[in-house]
């Protein structure tokens, strides 16, 4: 089982619509989640990080339900601005390396 | 967030050549990581670059192929050696805050013929 998983998609969803990306991850004693945001060709950056009592940034608000292991991220309102692929990020140690999904392609069109 | 800078850009190649890429950022950190992400995956850890120690490898990377140096606490490189057309790939320094939030330089982009 991968160590952090991700539907790859690609969603393409017009733009104003509300679109959800959930994203798994295999070891439960994980202790620090993000979502990262990568443009084509660019390095990631950071989007949001995730916090156990859900964390709301504008039009992106993002879970986390520990007891299955499963992150979020909804986009409401979707613009042009949001195509992009989505990274989910896991950290299991304070210090250590973080691990990334594959990502979630998001195209979203007029 | 940390300013990292890192070259070069990008770098096309020979098989059998080596590149080394810099990294350089703009506060002391203790830790540098050094991710590598080929066409259409995600980014893959191929170690950690401690400073006045040696590197910290992952599964499948080995030292002779990707020596790494970390001098001081602002600067690193990573070196892919004797290159193959499968080394062709993004790489990518990064550094932590104090919030586990990780900040990356803008890549190297390597195609070996």
């Amino acid at each position: 089982r991968k160590e952090v998983e991700q539907d790859p998609g690609p969603f393409n969803v017009p733009e104003g619509a509300t679109v959800a990306f959930n994203c798994t991850y295999s070891n439960s004693a994980s202790q620090s989640f993000f979502w990262y945001r990568q443009d084509c060709r660019k390095e990631p950056k950071l989007l949001m990080s995730v916090y156990s009592s859900g964390n709301e940034d504008g039009r992106f608000t993002a879970q986390l339900n520990r007891a299955s292991q499963y992150i979020s991220l909804l986009i409401r309102d979707s613009k042009l601005s949001d195509s992009a692929t989505y990274l989910c990020v896991v950290s299991y140690q304070a210090g250590t390396a973080l691990i990334f999904g594959k990502g979630t392609t998001l195209s979203v069109s007029s | 967030s940390a300013v990292i800078s890192q070259k070069p850009s990008r770098d096309i190649c020979q098989r059998g050549t080596s590149l080394t890429i810099q990294c350089q950022v703009d506060s002391q950190v203790t830790m540098m990581f050094w991710y590598r992400q080929q066409p259409g995956q995600s980014l893959t850890l191929i170690a950690t670059a401690n400073q006045g120690s040696e590197a910290t490898y992952e599964s499948g990377f080995v030292i002779d192929k990707f020596p790494i140096s970390r001098p001081n606490l602002t600067f690193s490189t990573l070196t892919v050696s004797n290159m193959s057309p499968e080394d062709s790939s993004i790489y990518l320094c990064s550094v932590k805050d104090g919030n586990e939030k990780l900040f990356f330089g803008s890549g190297t982009q390597l195609s070996v013929l």
